[in-house]
C-alpha cells in the first residue's frame, strides 16, 4: 500500500558534478512518469516509461539528461555534468497504466529537490 | 503562449469563505482535466478529475469545465485552515498521463 517513494529527498552537488535520483513506483503501476518543478512553476513533463522502455522521452532539456528502468520497477533519472539551472524539485509518478482517465490517475511521489553550487 | 495558463497570484480568505480559482488553454484536443492539491515540500495530489464540458462536485470541492471557452474553475466551499496549499490545474489529451500544468495558485485560509 505504500506511495511512490523518491530518495534521496534532499540532494546538494556541486556544478559539474554527476547525481542519480532514484523512483521506486507504486507496485503493479506499468506507467512511470518524470517531472520537473522549478520553484513557482507547475512541473514539466521530462520522460515517461511503459514497463522497460522509455515511450516519451522528448520533454529531456539535454542529452545530459538521461533515465532508465532496467527491470520495468524502479527509475533511476541521470544527469550529467550538473549545472546551477539544474536546480529544482524533480517528481516521480506512476500510473496502473498509461491511459490516463478516471480508473488511471496520476499518483506523485514527494520528489527529490536537488540544489546544484 | 503556454499551452495553460494560470494566474499565480497568491490569495488570502477568511476561514468559511468561498475559494474560486481558474484556468485557460490554448489546445482544444486537451480531453483531461484534473486540479492538484500541494503541499509544501510534497507532491502534488490528486484532488478532482473531469472530463469534457460540465461541472463535477465532490463534498466541498466543485470543478467546472468549459470547453467552448477553454476555461477551467475549482471552487472550494466553507474553505479551512487545512485547504492551505498550492493548487495546480492539469490537462491532458485523450489517453495518456503527459499533463501540461499551469503554474499553480498559493491559497492561504486565515483563522
Amino acid at each position: 500500500g505504500a506511495g511512490v517513494s523518491q530518495t534521496p529527498s534532499n540532494k546538494v552537488t556541486e556544478k559539474g558534478k554527476y547525481v542519480e535520483l532514484r523512483c521506486d513506483p507504486i507496485s503493479g503501476h506499468t506507467a512511470l512518469y518524470w517531472y520537473r518543478q522549478s520553484l513557482g512553476q507547475g512541473p514539466e513533463f521530462l520522460i515517461y516509461f511503459q514497463g522497460t522502455g522509455a515511450a516519451d522521452d522528448s520533454g529531456l532539456p539535454n542529452d545530459r539528461f538521461f533515465a532508465v528502468r532496467p527491470e520495468g520497477s524502479v527509475s533511476t533519472l541521470k544527469i550529467q555534468r550538473t549545472e546551477r539551472g539544474d536546480s529544482a524539485m524533480y517528481l516521480c509518478a506512476s500510473s496502473l497504466s498509461p491511459q490516463g482517465a478516471d480508473n488511471s490517475p496520476l499518483h506523485f511521489g514527494n520528489g527529490t529537490r536537488l540544489t546544484v553550487t | 503562449q503556454k499551452e495553460v495558463e494560470q494566474d499565480p497570484g497568491p490569495l488570502s480568505v477568511p476561514e468559511g469563505a468561498i475559494v474560486s480559482l481558474n484556468c485557460t488553454y490554448s489546445n482544444s484536443a486537451f480531453q483531461y482535466f484534473m486540479w492538484y492539491r500541494q503541499y509544501s515540500r510534497k507532491g502534488p495530489e490528486l484532488l478532482m478529475y473531469t472530463y469534457s464540458s460540465g461541472n463535477k462536485e465532490d463534498g466541498r470541492f466543485t470543478a467546472q469545465v468549459d470547453k467552448s471557452s477553454k476555461y477551467i474553475s475549482l471552487f472550494i466551499r466553507d474553505s479551512q485552515p487545512s485547504d492551505s496549499a498550492t493548487y495546480l490545474c492539469a490537462m491532458s489529451y485523450y489517453g495518456n498521463n503527459r499533463l501540461a500544468f499551469g503554474k499553480g495558485n498559493q491559497v492561504v485560509v486565515i483563522p
